[in-house]
């Protein structure tokens, strides 16, 4: 089954250090690959994808994120972590339709909620 | 631009009643769904359209009907509301396909079943 992964519910780290939050994927074909971010009480704001080319990807906030192919995984990264970073992250992958072909739909990660300290 | 603009923000409902949820987007997307939030599962696609007039299920489509009418608009209807349903809904829209394109997410409708 196609699916995606974000195997850590929440990530805790110090404002200034490095952050990394993690998504793996399973999908049959090229994976398009997104991640959004949910502020409380707001919807999904978009942050960056990978559809192809440099497997380094960078998106708003200062947010970035590696596509391994040979990892399955689109790891998101920022350098220096801000208080006001802290919010919901989700991570989507496209499954290749039944054609294999662009479909509509994107398969959600359960979400990780980062949270920066002061 | 208004984006996309969902009504009501919060609603309480006893099990039976229906409902409609509004969602309308202002940026002439063709495409537009509807997906839940529940917790410790992320979202999951209730319905969605690729343009006004077609309509298709998504993952969670039981207790769920839809119609895309026009371009803007993207109503959500529950036809006789059940405790499972009480979730937070979103509606998204997207020039392109979802899978391929930025989606653009309202903000929420918070729904209660008694």
């Amino acid at each position: 089954a196609q699916s995606v992964a974000q195997p850590e519910d929440q990530v805790n780290v110090a404002e200034g250090n490095p952050l990394t939050v993690k998504c793996t994927y399973s999908v049959s074909g090229n994976p398009y690959l997104f991640w959004y971010v949910q502020y409380p009480n707001r919807g999904l704001q978009f942050l960056l994808k990978y559809i192809t080319g440099d497997n380094l990807v960078k998106g708003s906030y200062g947010f970035e994120a590696e596509f391994n192919k040979s990892q399955t995984s689109f790891h998101l990264k920022k350098p220096s972590a801000l208080v006001s970073d802290s919010a919901l992250y989700f991570c989507a992958v496209r499954p290749a339709g039944g054609d294999g072909g662009a479909t509509n739909k994107l398969i959600f990660g359960t979400g990780t909620l980062l949270a920066v300290q002061p | 631009n208004a984006g996309v603009t969902q009504t009501p923000k919060f609603q309480v409902l006893k099990t039976g009643q229906s409902m409609t949820l509004q969602c309308a987007q202002d940026m002439n997307h063709e495409y537009m769904s509807w997906y839940r939030q529940d917790p410790g599962m992320g979202l999951r696609l209730i319905h969605y359209s690729v343009g006004a007039g077609i309509t298709d299920q998504g993952e969670v489509p039981n207790g769920y009907n839809v119609s895309r009418s026009t371009t803007e608009d993207f109503p959500l209807r529950l036809l006789s509301a059940a405790p499972s349903q009480t979730s937070v809904y979103f509606c998204a829209s997207s020039y392109g396909l979802a899978g391929s394109e930025t989606q653009y997410f309202g903000p929420g409708t918070r729904l209660l079943v008694l």
